[in-house]
Order: C-alpha cells, then sequence, then structure tokens
C-alpha cells in the first residue's frame, strides 16, 4: 500500500458525458501528479500540482482539466469523453519536486 | 530529461539474481537514474534512485558505471512477485527544469520462472 488513494476505482460512463476522478495523496506529501495510461500511449504525464498550483503540464487534452485543493486532495476532470479516453488513470504523489513518487492504484475509466 | 534503452524483455529464473540493465549515454550531470516497475495493471512502484553512487535498499541494488551512461538494477533472488515491467527513467533532482514528472518508456518485461 502506497499511502496514495484513488477513487473511484472503476467508472463507466457513455460518450459526451463528464467525470471526476480523485486523489489522496500520502501524509506529508506536497506534489500530485496525474498520469493516463492507454493500450496504445503508455504511461503518458498528464499534469502536476505542487502545494496547490500547477507546475507542469504533459499530454493533457483541453477537455481534462485538474485542481489541487487546500488540503491537498486532487481531482482530474474529464469531459466531453470518448471513446479513447478509456484508460487507467493514476495518480501519485512526492514529498517535493523531484523526488520519488508513490502511485496509487488508479482508477479505470470505460467510456461506451 | 535523458533518453534510456532497455532490453524488451527478459527472463530470470526464481530464486536467481535478476540484472536490468539500462543505457542512458546523454544523461547530464543533474540527472538521477530512477526505478519503478509495474506489476500488470497496478500503479507503478518506487524501487531505487542514484546519482553515481552505488544504492542498495530492501528491494534492491542499483549500481551506475562510473562514466553514468549505463546501470543496473539487481533483484538479488528474484521471487514470482517480481515479475513486472521494470522503467528506468532519468531525471533530473528538484533544482531542474522537469519538476519531477516521470517520462515513462516501454521498459523490460521481467518473467520470473519457478
Amino acid at each position: 500500500d502506497s499511502g496514495v488513494t484513488q477513487t473511484p476505482k472503476h467508472l463507466i460512463t457513455a460518450t459526451g458525458q463528464r467525470v471526476t476522478l480523485r486523489c489522496s495523496p500520502r501524509s506529508g506529501d506536497l506534489s500530485v501528479y496525474w498520469y493516463q495510461q492507454s493500450l496504445d500511449q503508455g504511461l503518458q504525464f498528464l499534469i502536476q500540482y505542487y502545494n496547490g498550483e500547477e507546475r507542469a503540464k504533459g499530454n493533457i487534452l483541453e477537455r481534462f482539466s485538474a485542481q489541487q485543493f487546500p488540503d491537498l486532495h486532487s481531482e482530474l476532470n474529464l469531459s466531453s469523453l470518448e471513446l479513447g479516453d478509456s484508460a487507467l488513470y493514476f495518480c501519485a504523489s512526492s514529498v517535493g519536486l523531484g523526488y520519488e513518487q508513490y502511485f496509487g492504484p488508479g482508477t479505470r475509466l470505460t467510456v461506451t | 530529461d535523458a533518453k534510456t534503452t532497455q532490453p524488451p524483455s527478459m527472463d530470470c529464473a526464481e530464486g536467481r539474481a535478476a540484472n536490468l540493465p539500462c543505457n542512458h549515454s546523454t544523461i547530464s550531470g543533474n540527472e538521477y537514474v530512477y526505478w519503478y516497475r509495474q506489476i500488470h495493471s497496478q500503479g507503478p512502484q518506487y524501487i531505487i534512485h542514484g546519482l553515481k553512487n552505488n544504492e542498495t535498499n530492501e528491494m534492491a541494488s542499483l549500481i551506475i558505471t562510473e562514466d553514468r551512461k549505463s546501470s543496473t538494477l539487481i533483484l538479488p533472488h528474484a521471487t514470482l512477485r517480481d515479475t513486472a515491467v521494470y522503467y528506468c527513467i532519468a531525471l533530473a533532482n528538484a533544482g531542474g527544469t522537469s519538476y519531477g514528472k516521470l517520462t515513462f518508456g516501454q521498459g523490460t518485461i521481467l518473467t520470473v520462472h519457478p
């Protein structure tokens, strides 16, 4: 158990819908990262937050957004969902920038 | 971040040491070598990291060559539960510009046989 929690574990929704994925970092960790893992793209970095501020963006679509709240939990919002958004979404946390990251169990999103 | 190259797959007998190589010939002075692994569809798991000295923890040992152009992750007594995809990643420290985002390549699929 990494100490990072993600909810829900599984999510099935229809195209065009909007979903919110939630992540609680390890106690004491200030940085949160989101990654997407699909069969054809592998593990890809989406976005990073540090102490509530966005610090780095990767291959995140404009339909996706995220935020980190004052209690340091983070949410990833995915809207206008398409079939290709079906993937595993992982959250990770670290004590600070550039430190080892601890990953949650992931949320499996299926868009039908 | 420097590109890393790993063999696509390796096999190891249970109880034997698994030695996973990684080439990172363009690594810069402030980039660490990190190793993570992912057991089928689970979240990636941090294993170990190092800059230039060899490192050991309860999971593995990391041997980095003197010129830092390659490294080897050693699992001293592999078990069936070590079957996973292993990723070698070069990453600048907190003072760099990468802000810690991990770039995962294809990794090495390690299969441990009974």
